[in-house]
């Protein structure tokens, strides 16, 4: 079967740095998105991934092993308003998005 | 980035009447575009996927005769939740498929409450 793992809640202080770890197992892979929702919203993008490697945007990174199906997104100098859950989903071999349950990231000052 | 927008974002209805939800694609054409909904502290789980022009095609476990999904047009789909109960009761998101990457762009999302 298809599954997407990540933790389900994480803690990091205010201006520190935290990096949410997501495994992946799909039948075939083309391409892994990392989104982000606060409560009671919609997700919002924040990135894609096809290649192994790092993507930096900002404060956001995110990075890729096809070999290993792990990505992590790492998120700097965190602040406040970046409590929310952090959601991961790979694109499998029909193009079909499979999502991750979710990690609750909380902010702490 | 483009702008998917979806109304209403709260509706509350009594139980056995149907509530539609717009999902609107505002500066590009969709001719995909998928329903989603999110219980409590759950992912999101998609419910049907919307073909401008076509029926959609509906996840295992989704009753296609309970949720009416039309996309008469490339910018517009709408879900119909009929006959709601209140096991109904959640939230419901829209997305409209990038033409570059594959991202997707969420609409607000609607929350159901039903009596």
């Amino acid at each position: 079967g298809q599954n997407i793992d990540q933790p389900t809640e994480m803690t990091a202080t205010e201006g520190a740095i935290v990096q949410i770890n997501c495994t992946y197992q799909t039948s075939g892979f083309n391409g892994l998105f990392w989104y982000q929702q606060h409560a009671g919203e919609a997700p919002t993008f924040l990135s894609y991934n096809v290649l192994d490697g790092l993507e930096e945007k900002g404060r956001f990174s995110s990075f890729l092993s096809r070999s290993k199906g792990y990505s992590y997104l790492l998120l700097k100098e965190l602040q406040m308003k970046d409590s929310a859950s952090y959601l991961c989903a790979v694109k499998d071999s029909n193009y079909q998005l499979i999502w991750g349950a979710g990690t609750k990231l909380i902010i702490k000052p | 980035g483009a702008v998917v927008s979806q109304h209403p974002s709260r509706v509350i209805c009594k139980s056995g009447t149907s509530v539609k939800i717009e999902c609107r694609s505002l500066d590009f054409q969709a001719t995909t575009m998928f329903w989603y909904r999110q219980f409590p502290k759950q992912s999101l789980m998609l419910m049907a996927t919307s073909n401008e022009g076509s029926k959609a095609t509906y996840e295992q476990g989704v009753e296609k005769d309970k949720f009416l999904i039309n996309h008469a047009s490339l910018t517009l789909s709408t879900l119909t939740v009929t006959s709601a109960h209140p096991e109904d009761s959640s939230f419901y998101i829209c997305s409209a498929k990038g033409q570059l990457t594959g991202e997707l762009f969420f609409g607000e999302g609607s929350r159901l409450t039903v009596l």
